[in-house]
């Protein structure tokens, strides 16, 4: 099982210009999260999914964020246009379903760098 | 407002030595606590949560609701313990959010 993947793991981009993560969850896994992680901080709660519906997304900068996740299995989260301030490591989770005793796994997180 | 407190942001001690990684929560409802570690190169993963009350790795953590704190402790540190450490809160029964603390890195030294 190769665990909560996502794609790239790197990305340098100038500011102003658009980018785009990718998320592979856990196979069967129903909710899946992004998180932001600046540096020095812990993770902080982005969008919740449940199947394909975006269920949370009180904390999603919607003037330049935006997230998808067709068919309720991969999710890809974009930025457009980028700033300086969105240099941070953002990282996918997924769990079998929200509450309860279900376990969040996360994935090695895309590092991304706003020139 | 719902927030986790990690006072250090390092946390360096001799290999055998014992360690307490602090944490306290501001929640006014009944909280879950977890802790998360991530090793160098590796991903965030559970490490545990105060409802199984369960020793991982020879850490345990005890919720005091009184002192609204979910202290990480192990009373001898190995060197493969150094990595970071993040406490978390969840309200019970909300749909999942986690709310973590900023962190604190552990270094244990040989």
């Amino acid at each position: 099982e190769a665990g909560v993947v996502q794609s790239p793991r790197y990305k340098i981009i100038e500011k102003k210009q658009p980018v785009a993560f990718w998320c592979n969850p856990i196979s069967g896994h129903n909710t899946l999260y992004w998180y932001l992680q600046n540096l020095g901080q812990g993770p902080e709660l982005l969008i919740r999914y449940e199947n394909e519906e975006a269920v949370d997304d009180s904390q999603l900068p919607k003037d330049r964020f935006s997230a998808e996740r067709l068919k309720g299995v991969d999710s890809t989260l974009k930025i457009q246009p980028a700033e300086l301030g969105d240099s941070a490591v953002y990282l996918c989770a997924s769990s079998l379903d929200p509450g309860g005793y279900n376990e969040q796994f996360f994935g090695p997180g895309t590092r991304l760098t706003v020139l | 407002a719902q927030r986790v407190t990690q006072p250090e942001k390092l946390l360096s001690v001799f290999k055998g030595a014992p360690v307490e990684l602090k944490c306290n929560y501001s929640y006014s409802g009944s909280p879950e606590l977890f802790w998360y570690v991530q090793y160098s190169r590796q991903r965030l993963q559970l490490l545990l949560r105060h409802i199984s009350r369960e020793s991982i790795k020879g850490f345990t953590a005890d919720l005091n609701k009184g002192e609204t704190s979910f202290h990480l402790k192990k009373p001898f540190a190995q060197e493969e313990d150094s990595a970071m450490y993040y406490c978390a809160l969840r309200a019970r029964g909300s749909q999942g959010n986690l709310i973590f603390g900023k962190g604190t890195k552990l270094s244990v030294k040989p």
